[in-house]
Parts: C-alpha cells; structure tokens; sequence
C-alpha cells in the first residue's frame, strides 16, 4: 500500500494568513493526488484533484501543487469557513490511500 | 442536483452482517464509477472499495478483502456494500462516494452523508 503522510497534523491559525500543508507519498504517485476538506459533522468535499486542479466551485485562495512524492495545499488568505480538516488522498493505484489529516483551527 | 443517500446502518455484534446501500440521484449513474469510504469515531478517512460503472471491475482494501462485497444495480441506481464478520474496528461511519471522471474510479467529487455502522456486543 502506498502510505501518505501530512504534516503538520494540526495548525492554528488568524483569518488572512497564508496557510500550507505538506503531503509525503511512499513511493512516486506522479500527479495523482487530492485534497478534501472536511468539517465537522460534514460528509468530506473535493478542493483539489491531480495535484494542481481546482474543483468546480471552490474558492481560488486555495491552491495545489507538486508531483511525484511531495505535494503541497495552499490557501492564500484565510477566511472564517476555512477552519477544518485536510486530507489528501492518492488516486495512483488501489488502495486509495488518505493522509491522516491536517486540522485547521483558529489561533 | 447530484444526491448519494446512504441506508442500512445501525448496531450489529461482532461476528454479523450487515447490508448498506447507497441511493444516486442527480447523474448517470450508470456511467460512473463508484466508491464507499469509511470513518472510524474520531479519526481519519479510509477508502474501503471500489467498483467500475459496469460492476464488472471491484477493488477493496486488504482489511476488507473475503469479508465486503461492492455491488450496483444501475437499473435502481442503487450502489450497495455486504459486510460479514463484522469486528469492533469496523464500526464507522461508511460513505458512498461518485468517481470524479469517467472511466477513473480513485477520486470522489460527490458524497453522501453517510450512514453509522455500530459493531458492539
């Protein structure tokens, strides 16, 4: 299986901050990699797939980026509704593994 | 409107079974590969199995292999997962989720809101 791993697994944070999180595959993915945000008591929404492309509908603060083993979640600029979990999840070969999650909170 | 209505959940003991199914609504199901994820209380995300829009191609992670079986009936629009010998770590809330793009299975761009599966004497 291929392990992904996210750092940092927490982060606190201000509304208007520049926010990055990092994601680690085992082994070369290419750019098979995505990013969900979650919210509590929320079913998980796609932001980001193959590693750079936005999901329809989602704010252009967020960006990603990376390929091959290192891949990077940025959102630009803070906002209220940002504060959540993060996970990405590798779509390169079954399983589909996710990161263990980042969690988004207000400092 | 795409809608992924999740049913089946509930309390079952170690050992059982248990059928969860997933209403589609919104889409051409059919055309579409699809998922379920599960969430343990408290912790992570982790993909359970998949399956290709024919239903001729299934995938399951390890832990699940020779114990859930992912099925579809694309005249109902109806994606289904049978889970037996049901252990404690499988208690979750289960996810059905839609393949992102045709002819891929592994990213998920619609969810539903998931059902609570309870494994517990």
């Amino acid at each position: 299986d291929i392990q992904m791993t996210q750092s940092p697994s927490s982060l606190s944070a201000s509304v208007g901050d520049r926010v990055t999180i990092t994601c680690r595959a085992g082994q070369s993915i290419r750019s098979f990699l995505n990013w969900y945000q979650q919210k509590p008591g929320r079913a998980p929404e796609l932001l980001i797939f193959e590693a750079s492309t936005l999901q329809s509908g989602v704010p252009s603060r967020f960006s990603g980026s990376g390929s091959g083993t290192d891949f990077t979640l940025t959102i630009s600029s803070l906002q209220a509704e940002d504060f959540a979990t993060y996970y990405c999840q590798q779509s390169y070969r079954s399983p589909y593994t996710f990161g263990q999650g980042t969690m988004l909170d207000i400092k | 409107e795409v809608q992924l209505v999740e049913s089946g959940g509930g309390l079952v003991q170690p050992g059982g079974s248990l059928r969860l199914s997933c209403a589609a609504s919104g889409f051409s199901f059919s055309i579409y590969a699809m998922n379920w994820v599960r969430q343990a209380p408290g912790k992570g995300l982790e993909w359970v199995s998949g399956l290709s829009s024919s239903g001729d191609s299934t995938y399951y992670a390890d832990s699940m292999k020779g114990r859930f079986t992912i099925s579809r009936d694309n005249f109902k629009n109806m994606l289904y997962l049978e889970m037996n010998s049901l252990r404690a770590e499988d208690t979750a809330i289960y996810y059905c989720a839609k393949a992102l793009v045709l002819g891929e299975l592994s990213s998920f761009d619609y969810w539903g809101q998931g059902t609570l599966v309870t494994v517990s004497s």
